[in-house]
Order: C-alpha cells, then sequence, then structure tokens
C-alpha cells in the first residue's frame, strides 16, 4: 500500500517570502503521479500542481514548483513570492498509474502567510 | 468553466438515520470518487466508481454504504444507517478518461451526525 507523508503540521511565513512544503511518499509502483491540492477555508479541494513520475523534469505553474526526487521518493512544494491568498491547507497525494487511481493524501500542512 | 456539484451543503441527521449524499459530476467524465475528512484529519478515499460499478473501495466502505449513479448525470453516496463517526466532510470527485488524470473536487457536504 502506498503511503504519504507531510512533516509539518503548520508553517507560517510573511508575505513575498519563499516557503519550501515537504512531501515524502513510499511505494513499490514505477509509474505514478503526485499532486499537490489547495484546500482554502472554504474546504474545496483545489489542484495547484501535478507531477509524473517518469518525467524528470520538475513541474512549474507561475508561483508555484516542485522538487520531485524519485530515488528519495520526495516531492516538496516550494511557493514563490507568497501571497495573502495562498493561506491554506496543503495536502500533497499520490496515484497509481494503474488501477482505479483513488488519490492516496498526506496529512497535509497548514500555510499561513502573514501582511 | 465546468465544476463538480454537491448538494446539500451540509446534512444534520440523527444517528440510525439513513442520508443520501448527492453530486453532479462534470458531465464528460468517466470516473467517479467519494472521499471524506473527519475534521482535523486527512481526506480518504472511499470508493471509485467506473462504468456503472464500484471499481474500488476502502475498508471504511463497508455494507452501511452505497453508490449509484441513477440518471447518468448524478452520483450519490447512501449511508443507510448513520453513526455517529460518519460526522465528516464528504467528497466528491471526478475526472476524464486519460489525459491529466486530475480529479475535480466538488465543495463537500458537512454531515453532522447527532
Amino acid at each position: 500500500a502506498q503511503t504519504v507523508t507531510q512533516s509539518q503540521p503548520e508553517m507560517s511565513v510573511q508575505e513575498a517570502e519563499t516557503v519550501t512544503l515537504s512531501c515524502t511518499y513510499d511505494t513499490s509502483e514505477s509509474n505514478y503521479y503526485l499532486f499537490w491540492y489547495k484546500q482554502p477555508p472554504s474546504r474545496q479541494m483545489i489542484l495547484v500542481i501535478r507531477q509524473e513520475a517518469y518525467k524528470q523534469q520538475n513541474a512549474t505553474e507561475n508561483r508555484f514548483s516542485v522538487n520531485f526526487q524519485k530515488a528519495a521518493k520526495s516531492f516538496s512544494l516550494k511557493i514563490s513570492d507568497s501571497q495573502l491568498g495562498d493561506t491554506a491547507m496543503y495536502f500533497c497525494a499520490f496515484m497509481k498509474h494503474e488501477g482505479a487511481q483513488k488519490l492516496v493524501f498526506g496529512q497535509g500542512t497548514r500555510l499561513t502567510i502573514n501582511p | 468553466e465546468p465544476e463538480v456539484t454537491q448538494t446539500p451543503s451540509h446534512q444534520v441527521t440523527q444517528m440510525g438515520q439513513e442520508v443520501i449524499l448527492r453530486c453532479v459530476p462534470i458531465s464528460n467524465h468517466l470516473y467517479f470518487y467519494w472521499y471524506r475528512q473527519i475534521l482535523g484529519q486527512k481526506v480518504e478515499f472511499l470508493v471509485s466508481f467506473y462504468n456503472n460499478e464500484i471499481s474500488e473501495k476502502s475498508e471504511i466502505f463497508d455494507d452501511q454504504f452505497s453508490v449509484e449513479r441513477p440518471d447518468g448525470s448524478n452520483f450519490t453516496l447512501k449511508i443507510r444507517s448513520t453513526k455517529l463517526e460518519d460526522s465528516a466532510m464528504y467528497f466528491c470527485a471526478s475526472r476524464e478518461a486519460g489525459g491529466s488524470y486530475e480529479q475535480f473536487f466538488g465543495p463537500g457536504t458537512r454531515l453532522t451526525v447527532l
């Protein structure tokens, strides 16, 4: 079974700073996908960024980028120039390529951006 | 932009009662999911549904739970006899076949069992 671990329950930074959220996972699969989801106070789950395991290049979406280390099974999220609207819970998630492709989530990191 | 919708946004029920949570997935999506999130905890997979049948279910999804796609647009989760520990946020998600494998989530239904 796959597991996802987020070791930082809470983080807090000042607006405009850069912050990195950590995620590690455990799997015996060779082909899979990794995601970061944002859950603001409204509780809606919003996809931030995704990474295909077969791609060596790290995914980037505007201010959001990942550091994907397949051998180390690590998938961190970097938020540059953080904004007040980035305040939310962030969940790392794993999905196998084969099968029903359910998402397996980590415990989440509560990120607060301070003005 | 197409979105997943869920009704009701909040449901309060008495222990032992049946509840039905409703979801309308994005229209061209073929894979459907239910997840739940107990307050303060992580999001947990309940069940996936494809081609009018369950494709995978978790240990949480016992005989008290069932899913149905009654009319080609709605996707429902039924809990036959609710327990206090069923109190949680329930999220529906859907995705298209192939493509980016992104699952689009609905806004959730908060279920409170008294």
